[in-house]
Order: C-alpha cells, then sequence, then structure tokens
C-alpha cells in the first residue's frame, strides 16, 4: 500500500531564510506525489505535484519540491521564508489501485517568524 | 469555471443526534467525490469517495455514511453521533483521470 510520512510536526524559520519541509513516501510502482497548503479553518489548496519528468517540481507562491527516487522523498522548499507562509503543509501521494483518491501524511506547521 | 460548496461551516451537535452535511460542485459534470476528515493535531483521514451516482466506497469503517444522490452532490451522515466523531470535515472532487483534488473550505464538527 502506499503511504507518505511527514517526519516533523512542526518547523520554524526565520523570515527571509530558506525553508524545507520533508516528506518520504512508499509506493509500489511509480509515484505521484503532491504538497497541499492549508491556512486556518479553511480547505486544502494545491501547491505541485510531480508525475514524471524534471526531478525539481516548480509550484505556486514560490515553493518548489524536490523529487529523489533513491532517497524516496519529496521534500518542499522555498528558497526566502515569508511571514505569510506560516500554515499546515500535507503531502500526499494518490492511489495506485483505483480512484484518484489521495492519501495524506499527518501534515508539518510551518511558522516564520518576522 | 468550477466550485465546490460545503455547509455548514460550523456545527455543534449533542451525542447522540443525528448528522447531515452536504457537499455540491458546480461547474463539471462526473466528478469524483471525497469526504476527509482532519482530526485535531493529525492528518486528513480519506472517509467516502464515490465515482458516479450511488456508487460509495468506504476507507474506514466507522459511524458515517454516505450518499450520492445527485451527480454533484454529495452528503455525510450519521443516525447517532459520537464524541469521536469531532472533527474538521472536508469535501472534496476532481474530474476523471484528474490529478488535483480541489476541497471545499471544511466544516468544524463538534460532538458535546
Amino acid at each position: 500500500a502506499q503511504s507518505v510520512a511527514q517526519p516533523e510536526d512542526q518547523v520554524n524559520v526565520a523570515e527571509g531564510n530558506p525553508l524545507t519541509v520533508k516528506c518520504t513516501y512508499s509506493v509500489s510502482g511509480n509515484p505521484y506525489l503532491f504538497w497541499y497548503v492549508q491556512y486556518p479553518n479553511r480547505g486544502l489548496q494545491f501547491l505541485l505535484k510531480y508525475i514524471t519528468g524534471d526531478n525539481l517540481v516548480k509550484g505556486s507562491y514560490g515553493f518548489e519540491a524536490e523529487f529523489n527516487k533513491s532517497q524516496t522523498s519529496f521534500h518542499l522548499k522555498k528558497p526566502s521564508a515569508l511571514v505569510s507562509d506560516s500554515a499546515l503543509y500535507f503531502c500526499a501521494v494518490r492511489d495506485q489501485t483505483g480512484a484518484n483518491n489521495l492519501f495524506f501524511g499527518t501534515g508539518t506547521r510551518l511558522t516564520v517568524i518576522p | 469555471s468550477q466550485t465546490i460548496h460545503q455547509w455548514p461551516a460550523t456545527l455543534v451537535q449533542p451525542v447522540g443526534s443525528p448528522l447531515s452535511l452536504e457537499c455540491t460542485v458546480e461547474g463539471t459534470s462526473n466528478p469524483n467525490l471525497y469526504w476527509y476528515r482532519q482530526a485535531a493535531g493529525r492528518g486528513l483521514q480519506l472517509l467516502f469517495y464515490s465515482v458516479g451516482i450511488g456508487q460509495i466506497s468506504s476507507e474506514v469503517p466507522q459511524n458515517l455514511s454516505a450518499s450520492r444522490p445527485q451527480d454533484r452532490q454529495f452528503i455525510l451522515s450519521s443516525k447517532k453521533l459520537l464524541l469521536s466523531d469531532s472533527g474538521f470535515y472536508l469535501c472534496a472532487w476532481n474530474g476523471q483521470g484528474g490529478e488535483k483534488l480541489f476541497f471545499g473550505s471544511g466544516t468544524q464538527l463538534s460532538v458535546l
């Protein structure tokens, strides 16, 4: 069965510094991987996805993620953090057995300190 | 353009009372529809998904049920709520073969 793991519940970073939110995956076959962001009391918003091709995927709001097959990782990154980036971030993997379900990680709360 | 509506935004219900949460999608036809739950401090758990009218798949055994009476309507129900049903419920959809999920704004359910 496919799954993703987010090892950090909380990440704190100073404004202007680079940020990384970690995600590792477990799938049989080629993974379809996603990052979503959730602001307080809101639904999730799509940030970016990896299906195939270039290992560095660029997404919304200046975020990018690097797919690393040997390390089975898909870490989310941004060169310079903004206070407005503070939110809950979810990594997800697509169900390969049937309907287009996504299985989400437990989430990482990012706090950008002014 | 496509939009997803989910209501109510917040709900406080006593233990043992019934539940009905509704989700509708506009601007698309034959979407896949999903109900997720986000418990406090935890990730998202897929509860139900539907690929068509009357077709419901359940991911986890629970006190809840789902129905899809119309193509773009997805309802989450319970006959008797439990304390453990408290959480943030999210409806989502994607197109057939679509990879990206679009989420509603969520319902915060508190069972007291």
